[in-house]
């Protein structure tokens, strides 16, 4: 069983296009993230949300809309994609004090053309 | 605004003991140390973490200094597996809102 799994793992699209990535973790976590990765290998977070309320928006652009249905999943929807937006996309789930570690999913690597 | 140092890349024979070494000499009393590692294209793993007294696991020990200023990573038995970057972190529960910032890591080539 995967503990936190996303979906698509690849993603190539046109600029200008909306894209969506899903993330769904079964491990009864509380806290879903998200971070991305550039092509220097920094990574940084961007969203976190506790049992669906929106915690931490780290000054990303509103092209960047996350949306949590319920405390298992947290999808990242992307408006009019640009070139910069290309990067590997990480979710990761943790216990509401983030204590004992976060667990990532493997990654969702988005090429903007 | 990572609070850690570590050295960008460390090399390591396959079945040594690998010594991961991080300073962290601004950590505040009730920040943890977390220890990540990224093997290439995956998805960061945690490792282990500790307050102030020593950590081991089944992957890895954490030694801290007493005055929790540095802390060191240790894989006992290194294999080619464990080539990847590895990330000291500090770390305080905020009841919700904090976040695990990470920094540069440092590269953990494992050679045969």
């Amino acid at each position: 069983d995967t503990a936190v799994s996303q979906t698509p793992k690849y993603l190539v699209t046109q600029m200008g296009n909306d894209k969506s990535i899903k993330c769904e973790q079964n491990l009864g976590h509380d806290t879903m993230y998200w971070y991305k990765q550039d092509s220097k290998k920094f990574l940084k977070i961007m969203f976190s949300y506790n049992n669906k309320e929106l915690i931490i928006n780290e000054t990303v652009p509103n092209r960047f809309s996350p949306k949590s249905p319920d405390k298992a999943h947290l999808n990242l929807h992307i408006n009019s994609l640009e070139l910069g937006d290309s990067a590997v996309y990480f979710c990761a789930s943790s216990r509401r004090d983030g204590n004992y570690g976060y667990t990532f999913g493997s990654g969702t690597r988005l090429t903007v053309v | 605004d990572a609070k850690t140092t570590q050295p960008p890349s460390m090399d390591c024979a396959e079945g040594r003991a690998a010594n991961l070494p991080c300073n962290h000499s601004t950590i505040s009393g009730n920040e943890y140390v977390y220890w990540y590692r990224q093997i290439h294209s995956q998805g960061p793993q945690y490792i282990i973490h500790g307050l102030k007294n020593n950590e081991t696991n089944e992957m890895a020990s954490l030694i801290i200094t007493e005055d929790r200023k540095s802390s060191t990573l240790i894989l006992p038995h290194a294999t080619l597996r464990d080539t990847a970057v590895y990330y000291c972190i500090v770390f305080q529960t905020q009841g919700g809102s904090e976040k695990l910032v990470f920094g540069k890591g440092m590269k953990l080539t494992v050679n045969p």
